[in-house]
């Protein structure tokens, strides 16, 4: 069966400090992969999306990059935090092709002071 | 501009009576559609689905139902359970690709 873990669960961080979450699905090949965040009160806002590795894509321009560089690895970074990146990171796959159901990772909860 | 919205942050209903969550939706694009249910602290899980072609999908107490003309749906939970407490996102996309979300509805089922 396939699962998803991302880490770390938490994470408190000075601001300018860099970022890094990491992602990875097991039990499947070439799957969609998306890193979401929810602010506080707030739905889920779409922050990057890859196809396949090396294959990126911003949905929102701000102080975060996303990689890709295994097939089922997916990381979020940032060079230097801003107070505005804290939030509730989820990364999320779906099946290629676009089966339309995401499958989410736990959640990383990020706090910057 | 919000594309998917849910206007009731918050619902409260007595367990074993019907729960219902709405959502709508502005873009006339959007021909799937997906209900998440979340737990705090955790990532949303995947409940049930409708493409644009139906206008009712059933699985066991959940119930969703399009209105495309309204630009409108709503998942319906019967008998609610109090383990049915969760937040519920509405999610649209075009051809089952990425997906817009609505912030959600708190549902709160009481015993």
């Amino acid at each position: 069966s396939q699962t998803i873990h991302q880490w770390p669960a938490t994470l408190v961080q000075p601001v300018g400090s860099p970022l890094s979450l990491e992602c990875t699905v097991e039990g499947t090949s070439n799957p969609n992969l998306y890193w979401y965040r929810q602010a506080a009160g707030r739905g889920l806002q779409l922050l990057f999306y890859s196809v396949g590795i090396g294959q990126i894509s911003s949905e929102v321009p701000q102080n975060l990059s996303a990689s890709r560089p295994q097939d089922r690895q997916f990381i979020l970074s940032s060079k230097k935090l801003l107070l505005s990146d804290s939030g509730f990171y989820l990364c999320a796959w779906s099946p290629g092709g676009g089966a339309g159901e995401l499958f989410f990772g736990e959640g990383s909860r990020l706090t910057v002071l | 501009d919000q594309q998917v919205k849910q206007n009731s942050p918050s619902l409260s209903v007595q367990e074993g009576r019907i729960s219902i969550l709405n959502c709508d939706y502005t873009n006339s694009m959007f021909d799937y559609f997906l209900w998440y249910k979340k737990y705090p602290a955790e990532g949303p899980t995947f409940l049930i689905s409708i493409s644009s072609i139906k206008d009712k999908n059933e699985d066991g107490r959940f119930t969703v139902f399009l209105n495309k003309s309204a630009k409108h749906l709503s998942l319906h939970i019967v008998p609610s359970q109090p383990g049915d407490s969760a937040v519920y996102f509405c999610a649209a996309s075009v051809r089952a690709g990425k997906s817009t979300f609505g912030d959600g509805t708190t549902l709160t089922v009481k015993p």
